[in-house]
């Protein structure tokens, strides 16, 4: 079975400081691993995904993540936080290995950047 | 424009009256999916659908039925709908060569009284 960790249901980070939002996770085989971003009154909208490869992956609106396979992490960053990154975050994985080929999502962090 | 689309967005029903919210995808995706959004338990899945006529249950299963005719509709029913079920709801499709990534429609707010 696979699972996804979110420990955190809030983070709080102040306008132009960085923000980590976290993740761990447990699959058979290899991970695919991807964060999505819910605003308010809207469909979850893709942010990035690790799938192989470098460990830090760039996706949109200056977002990263890094996989770390001995930690079963992939933490999402940003250097500089902006009030409109207010949202809910959602990380998702799944297995290479056996089992669905639909991703399991965790239970989501709220994101508020203060002024 | 690539999308993926549910009706109705707002439905508020009663205890036992079955219901279908539709969902439709136009980018000739293989997988589709449905979900469900609770405040403190993120998104649940219901069930999901590897091709047509291939479905299959996901975590949370009871109450609920999908078909799967055609590539393109991935209705989800509820043929006697209780107040547990009141919901925020999302369907979504993928395509393994997209490696998995999601496309969500806006969602379908479930009152059920």
């Amino acid at each position: 079975a696979q699972s996804v960790a979110q420990p955190e249901d809030q983070v709080n980070v102040a306008e132009g400081n960085p923000l980590t939002v976290k993740c761990t996770y447990s699959v058979s085989g290899n991970p695919y691993l991807f964060w999505y971003v819910q605003y308010p009154n809207r469909g979850l909208q893709f942010l990035l995904k690790y799938i192989t490869g470098d460990n830090l992956v760039k996706g949109s609106y200056g977002f990263e993540a890094e996989f770390n396979k001995s930690q079963t992490s992939f933490h999402l960053k940003k250097p500089s936080a902006l009030v409109s990154d207010s949202a809910l975050y959602f990380c998702a994985v799944r297995g290479t290995s056996g089992g669905s080929y639909i991703p399991t999502f965790g239970r989501g962090t709220s994101l508020i950047v203060h002024p | 424009e690539a999308q993926v689309t549910q009706n109705p967005r707002y439905l508020i029903t009663v205890t036992g009256k079955k219901l279908t919210v539709t969902c439709s995808q136009n980018m000739n995706h293989e997988y589709m999916s449905w979900y469900r959004q609770d405040p403190g338990l993120g998104l649940r899945q219901i069930y999901y659908s590897m091709n047509v006529e291939v479905t299959d249950k996901g975590d949370v299963p009871e109450g609920y039925k999908v078909s799967r005719k055609e590539k393109r509709n991935f209705p989800l029913i509820l043929e006697s709908p209780s107040p547990n079920q009141t919901s925020l709801y999302f369907c979504a499709s993928s395509s393994p060569g997209l490696q998995d990534t999601q496309y969500f429609g806006p969602g379908t707010r479930l009152t059920v009284l």
